[in-house]
């Protein structure tokens, strides 16, 4: 498997900064890293697919340029939620895939950051 | 978006018992997962079943898969309080186009008294 870490694992700023949030895998070239959003009590919903080297893939709803997301080495992804408000507050919790392009492989999570924004 | 439901929402047992929930789906799929979260934390997987599959084990974890019915079940026996949680199933689309995306189900809170 992979270990991931993610960082920080709690934020709270005021309305209308940008926060940044960082997701490592540890032990595993990562090529592609997943982030998602969950609201309390909630399931996951995938946000965006990050490859590294390239471009994210951004699910349908999601504002690319709310959510900037950086992949620029196999061990680190960024999501970077701009101009926040109030309703970006969520827990965003991030993913390695260890299977590449095979699919029979789970994804590896980090332990999510709680948002909130004032 | 979800893929699909898991049932019950939410389970009370007690410990020793046997505790079963089952989720549902609407696409073909390439696996079928099972994770779990404490409460604040990220997911930790479970057990992983693949289209082929019909029933997998592991430990106290027993997985069926009925893709005829589009269905999955996850039975954890003689529960313990340590196994209070979310559990969500998550599938891999035949579609996702080769980068293991997964799409969660809404999950069964568990809660397993003393």
């Amino acid at each position: 498997g992979a270990v991931v870490s993610q960082h920080p694992s709690w934020v709270i700023c005021k309305s209308g900064t940008s926060v940044k949030i960082e997701c490592r895998s540890l032990d595993f070239q990562a090529t592609t890293m997943f982030w998602y959003r969950q609201f309390p009590k909630q399931s996951l919903m995938l946000m965006a697919t990050s490859n590294e080297g390239s471009k994210a893939t951004y699910e349908q709803g999601v504002e690319k340029d709310k959510f900037l997301i950086n992949h620029a080495s196999l061990t680190l992804s960024t999501l970077t939620v701009t101009s926040a408000h109030p309703e970006d507050s969520s827990f965003y919790i991030c993913s390695v895939s260890t299977g590449g392009w095979t699919s029979n492989q789970p994804q590896h999570f980090g332990d999510g950051t709680r948002l909130s924004i004032l | 978006s979800q893929q699909g439901e898991e049932d019950p929402q939410a389970l009370s047992i007690q410990e020793g018992e046997n505790a079963t929930m089952n989720c549902s789906y609407k696409t073909s799929i390439n696996n079928l997962q099972w994770y779990r979260q404490n409460s604040g934390r990220g997911l930790v997987h479970l057990i992983l079943i693949r289209s082929n599959e019909r029933e997998k084990h592991s430990g106290r974890l027993r997985v069926t898969l009925d893709t005829s019915k589009k269905s999955s079940s996850l039975l954890i026996t003689a529960s313990r309080a340590a196994d209070t949680a979310s559990y969500f199933c998550a599938t891999a689309p035949s579609f996702s186009g080769g980068y293991n995306k997964l799409i969660f189900g809404a999950g069964t809170r568990l809660a397993v008294h003393p």
